[in-house]
């Protein structure tokens, strides 16, 4: 059974700093996916990571893949209070009975003033 | 372009009363999913289809049924809602790279 972890799953930092959401998975997978969900709303994809050594950035997101460690990351620079939501990690291969992935807990980001 | 389209966003129900979830995709994709989301727990996977006229059990399936009877359209159903049920529901269709769109979400409350 595919179990995804992230860590930390609380994080409250202040705008400015730089820090890292980590995403262990338990079994080999060659996709994986980072979503963001603000209070109350759906959730948005945010970086989809296809192979080992993948690394993809957007604004002051940068997430990474390494196939072999089963580990993501999600890294975020200089934060501002715009980033303040919750960050999931979904881990799943393609099965022929389609993208079944395996969801984080989330990481409940809050960036202060 | 709407995306993925669930009915109704909001529910109260009481104990033992049934009700439908309706999800639209107007992507043209293959698979379809009903998530449901509670506090601490992420997303879990309630039922999926990878076409019509196809359902499968996912991670959660008791007390949930699903059809598909157009490509579009995914229905989850309650026949007999519990409390335990009470979350939130969010249907989701992939493109070909396994990418999840989602929908707005559904809140039901079983009292």
């Amino acid at each position: 059974e595919l179990k995804v972890e992230q860590n930390p799953l609380f994080l409250s930092m202040q705008e400015g700093k730089n820090y890292t959401i980590y995403c262990n998975y338990s079994t080999t997978s060659d996709r994986l996916y980072w979503y963001r969900q603000d209070p109350g709303k759906s959730l948005e994809s945010l970086f989809v990571l296809l192979s080992n050594g993948a690394v993809k950035q957007e604004g002051r997101l940068m997430a990474s893949l390494d196939t072999k460690a089963r580990l993501s990351t999600l890294h975020i620079t200089a934060a501002v209070h715009d980033l303040s939501a919750t960050y999931f990690c979904a881990v799943g291969g393609w099965e022929t009975s389609g993208s079944r992935l395996t969801f984080g807990e989330g990481t409940q980001l809050t960036v202060n003033p | 372009n709407a995306g993925v389209t669930q009915t109704p966003k909001f529910r109260v129900l009481k104990t033992g009363q049934s009700m439908t979830l309706l999800c639209a995709q107007d992507m043209n994709h293959e698979y379809m999913y009903w998530y449901r989301q509670d506090p601490g727990m992420g997303l879990r996977l309630i039922h999926y289809s990878v076409g019509e006229g196809t359902t499968a059990k996912g991670e959660v399936p008791d007390g949930y049924n699903v059809s598909r009877l157009k490509k579009q359209n995914f229905l989850l159903g309650l026949e007999s809602a519990a409390p335990s049920q009470t979350s939130v529901y969010f249907c989701a269709s992939n493109d070909p790279t396994g990418e999840l769109f989602f929908g707005e979400g559904s809140r039901l409350t079983v009292l």
